[in-house]
């Protein structure tokens, strides 16, 4: 079974670009995450889908940041217009939804590293 | 707001057994996991506790104490592809909120 896919795995761009990268879940996962990792900090949570919905954004930055899950299959996460802050490792997880009595594990993706110059 | 401690890193002897500490300040609690990440990849799952307690699998284990609002991955019998970060992540909702993690370097 193949797992969570990410593309690209690095992306190098500058200042005021447009980047969008993409998350590919698990087949049949209908929960799917992104989080953050920016040099030196923790991973951080930036929204969670539940099929093409948006359970839970509190995690965007900004508004330049626009994810979607269109047909609740991939996703996209694009930054417009990127900044030197948005750089970090973009990872990306999903689960199945098994209920709130059992825990969900969350696969995660090998992430992709953004570069803003 | 979401708190969660690890040591930065730790240094251990291949064969030995190694400890390593979480302790963390959340809003909500559901679980907490322990993810190993190697340089590059992906997070990969090690373990899950809810109640309080032990949780063994083969070579890794996880303690939870909810009062103490701490936990630990306890790794016995160390071997070379154990050197990774180890994440201690907590559930306080649908999201998972991460640690730092820690670096761990098996010498031989």
């Amino acid at each position: 079974e193949a797992g969570v896919t990410q593309f690209p795995s690095h992306s190098v761009i500058e200042k005021g670009q447009t980047v969008t990268l993409r998350c590919d879940p698990i087949s049949g996962h209908d929960n799917l995450y992104w989080y953050r990792r920016v040099m030196g900090k923790e991973i951080k949570f930036l929204l969670h889908f539940v099929k093409e919905s948006k359970q839970d954004e509190s995690g965007m930055p900004n508004n330049r940041f626009l994810a979607e899950r269109t047909g609740g299959t991939y996703s996209t996460l694009k930054v417009q217009p990127a900044e030197l802050e948005d750089s970090g490792v973009y990872f990306c997880a999903s689960s199945q939804d098994l209920g709130r009595e059992v825990y969900n594990e969350q696969f995660f993706g090998p992430g992709t590293r953004l570069t803003v110059l | 707001g979401q708190n969660i401690d690890q040591p930065t890193e730790m240094t251990a002897t291949e064969g030995a057994i190694v400890q390593i500490n979480c302790t963390y300040q959340t809003s909500g609690f559901n679980g907490l996991f322990w993810y190993q990440q190697h340089a590059g990849e992906a997070p990969t799952f090690l373990s899950y506790n809810v109640l309080d307690g032990l949780e063994e699998k083969g070579r890794f284990s996880s303690f939870l104490s909810r009062s103490k609002g701490y936990s630990y991955l306890l790794l016995k019998e160390l071997q070379m592809k154990d050197s990774a970060s180890y994440l201690c992540a907590v559930d306080s909702g649908y999201a998972l909120n991460f640690g730092k993690g820690t670096s761990l370097l098996v010498t031989p």
